[in-house]
């Protein structure tokens, strides 16, 4: 039973414009979540997280949204650069376990 | 502050043998994680160890056993080697209140 669905295994968009990664979740016991970006032979890097007492978080390009009552939350990054091209992964914690549940990834690939 | 560690990066290993992989976390931090990453199936969690004990145990069968020194230093061990045990392993450590997960680059373990 895979508690966290990342949907979309890949997603193309245009330098400059914005890009929207999705993440579904079950398990109505989480209340933390991050999200981590994952270069080829690299392990992955974090880069944004957000407890659920929030409704949004943001750091520079990158804001994350939560909606709870969907049990639903993405990442925007805007604007898209190359750079930002790498496999982004969505993270699901009960905070009393410090259980990590990972989805599969979506590959982003930013067009120059 | 050196990040995580772990040896080897690589290793090939024949079906029936066992396998040790190690991980050095970040210092100062005591908790560490041991993830397996195989293609579509994202990072599957295997174990955390705090402060020499195992905290959380994912599923995996018990030929995946770890263990964690007092110098936060964390092994995980593999026995009976099946061909489908062939992929990158990862170890994450953290600091013991936050949530953010740092990981090393990843031991890319192929079993023939």
């Amino acid at each position: 039973d895979q508690q966290v669905k990342q949907n979309s295994p890949s997603l193309s968009v245009q330098e400059g414009r914005i890009s929207i990664l999705n993440c579904d979740y079950t398990n109505s016991m989480f209340d933390y979540f991050l999200w981590y970006k994952k270069y080829p032979a690299e392990g992955p890097t974090f880069l944004i997280s957000i407890s659920s007492i929030k409704d949004k978080n943001e750091d520079g390009r990158f804001t994350v949204f939560l909606n709870k009552s969907a049990k639903h939350l993405s990442l925007h990054i805007v604007p898209s650069q190359p750079g930002d091209s790498a496999v982004y992964f969505c993270a699901a914690s009960d905070s009393g376990t410090y259980k990590y549940i990972f989805g599969t990834g979506t590959r982003l690939k930013v067009l120059a | 502050k050196a990040g995580v560690t772990q040896t080897p990066r690589y290793l090939i290993k024949t079906r029936g043998q066992q396998v040790t992989l190690s991980c050095s976390p970040i210092s100062g931090h005591r908790s560490v994680s041991w993830y397996q990453q195989t293609p579509g199936q994202g990072l599957q969690f295997l174990f955390e160890y705090f402060s020499e004990t195992q905290r959380n145990k994912g599923n995996f069968p018990g030929r995946f056993s770890g263990r964690q020194f007092s110098n936060s230093r964390s092994e995980m061990n593999v026995s009976t080697l099946e061909l489908g045990d062939s992929a990158l392993y990862l170890c994450a450590s953290r600091p013991t209140s936050a949530y953010e997960q740092y990981f090393g680059p990843g031991t890319r373990l192929t079993v023939t």
